[in-house]
């Protein structure tokens, strides 16, 4: 499998669910990052770890917990989220410092009920 | 601050026809990276292009082309010839070098019609 893979795509929980998404990168990357896409918003970057390291969270909700056991592997832990996190969430790896942008899963869509 | 900004909302054309997408960028950084993503409806982000700020030239593959105008901070893309398959979101993103984090517009839907 190549590329950028992301489970589930499709999710409904309820506010009291504990769930997580998942992130593969098949591309030899050293760095990835977790976005979240929401109506009429532009892309909000969440997490980003380099070399397995956290080296960003911009301000986000403790409801969002991230876990980086590698580094082709990311996830996101979801516990008692609100119905405003329902949104697309979008994984993406990269090398890190090497200008060539950022490559992205399809996504998972989350509806918080 | 980096900013991006897509004016156009959404975009609607009849197949065959050529259409521009506008981006307009703010930074202070001397270099940057300038990307275009395709977002279809199955939700993926598409890497079209990245042109280093050193880089006016414009550059064209088949029917997409892009004109970068460092003294009006645009980074257009033009695509020639529309087709159905064309219809997506289109996200314009600028990303300084010191870490790579991507500042992305608010997005353009592209809407073509056969």
């Amino acid at each position: 499998e190549t590329g950028v893979t992301q489970t589930p795509r499709h999710l409904v929980m309820g506010m009291t669910n504990k769930k997580s998404l998942k992130c593969e990168q098949h591309l030899g990357h050293n760095a990835m990052y977790w976005y979240k896409q929401s109506a009429k918003k532009p892309l909000e970057l969440m997490f980003v770890y380099s070399l397995e390291e956290r080296v960003e969270n911009n301000s986000v909700p403790s409801r969002f917990s991230p876990e980086c056991p590698n580094s082709s592997h990311l996830f996101l832990h979801l516990h008692t989220l609100q119905p405003e996190d329902s949104a697309l969430y979008l994984c993406a790896s990269s090398q890190e410092r090497g200008g060539r942008g950022q490559y992205f899963g399809p996504g998972t869509r989350l509806l918080v009920l | 601050a980096q900013k991006v900004t897509q004016a156009q909302t959404e975009i609607s054309v009849v197949e065959k026809e050529d259409v521009t997408l506008d981006c307009v960028y703010e930074t202070r950084d001397t270099t940057y990276y300038l990307f275009w993503y395709k977002q279809p409806p199955s939700g993926e982000l598409v890497f079209l292009i990245r042109r280093n700020s050193f880089d006016e030239q414009n550059e064209i593959s088949g029917r997409y082309s892009w004109n970068f105008q460092k003294s009006t901070s645009s980074f257009n893309f033009t695509i020639t010839a529309s087709q159905v398959v064309d219809s997506a979101v289109y996200f314009c993103a600028l990303m300084n070098t010191g870490f790579q984090k991507l500042v992305f517009g608010t997005g353009t839907r592209l809407l073509v019609s056969p």
